[in-house]
């Protein structure tokens, strides 16, 4: 059974910062993970996705690495801003199983 | 130009009621999902259909059912709401899983479910 883990469970720095976010999973039998943004009361907003050939994804401010052998991923934020405070979710598909299991988040706030 | 839609965005009812929540997707995608994020912020799978049927259904309640009257709606329905159904509710889309596409998935913005 996938389990999806992330850590920090929070993560409080100055701006200016950068910063990164660590997501792990159990299972290396992958099609892709993907990285949402969720912000207090509102939806998930995709970031980043990565598909189980590729090694890592880049979108603006934002990169995303995938090491698919050892089951980890790294959500990269450079330069951070106040803007960029939201809860942050990564999320992969094993294969065979058409679904998304998401880890618990980290919940990043940037000081200014 | 919404991709994927939900109504209504809050819901609140009493224990007991039935109730239903509609998501609409223009993405022509095949494949659409129902996710819960219960008080924790746990975001986990209810329910997948690929075009028109059912392909999963992850032990949750049979007070819950989803219906799909075409491939660009998924509504979900519960009857008899309890105080634990409280929730925030996503709807989800992709393409379908043998297409050899991305299969990123789109959320809707959620609907918040409080059950008094």
């Amino acid at each position: 059974k996938q389990e999806v883990t992330q850590i920090p469970a929070a993560l409080s720095v100055p701006e200016g910062e950068n910063l990164v976010l660590n997501c792990s999973f159990t299972d290396s039998a992958i099609y892709n993970l993907q990285w949402f943004r969720q912000d207090p009361g509102k939806g998930l907003t995709s970031l980043l996705l990565i598909q189980s050939s590729q090694r890592e994804q880049t979108s603006g401010r934002l990169n995303a690495s995938l090491d698919k052998s050892s089951g980890r991923s790294t959500l990269y934020i450079a330069a951070s801003q106040p803007g960029d405070s939201a809860t942050y979710l990564c999320a992969v598909t094993t294969l065979g199983a058409q679904k998304l299991v998401f880890g618990q988040g980290t919940r990043l706030t940037i000081n200014p | 130009d919404t991709a994927v839609s939900q109504t209504p965005k809050y819901l609140v009812t009493q224990m007991g009621n039935d109730k239903s929540i509609k998501c609409e997707q223009n993405l022509g995608h095949d494949t659409m999902y129902w996710y819960k994020q219960d008080s924790k912020k746990f975001l986990k799978i209810m329910f997948s259909y690929n075009n028109k049927e059912l392909i999963i259904n992850e032990t949750v309640p049979n007070r819950f059912s989803p219906k799909s009257p075409d491939k660009a709606h998924l509504n979900l329905h519960i009857n008899s709401l309890e105080l634990g159904d409280s929730a925030v509710y996503f709807c989800a889309s992709s393409q379908a899983y043998n297409w050899g596409g991305s299969y990123e998935q789109y959320f809707g913005p959620g609907t918040r479910l409080t059950v008094t």
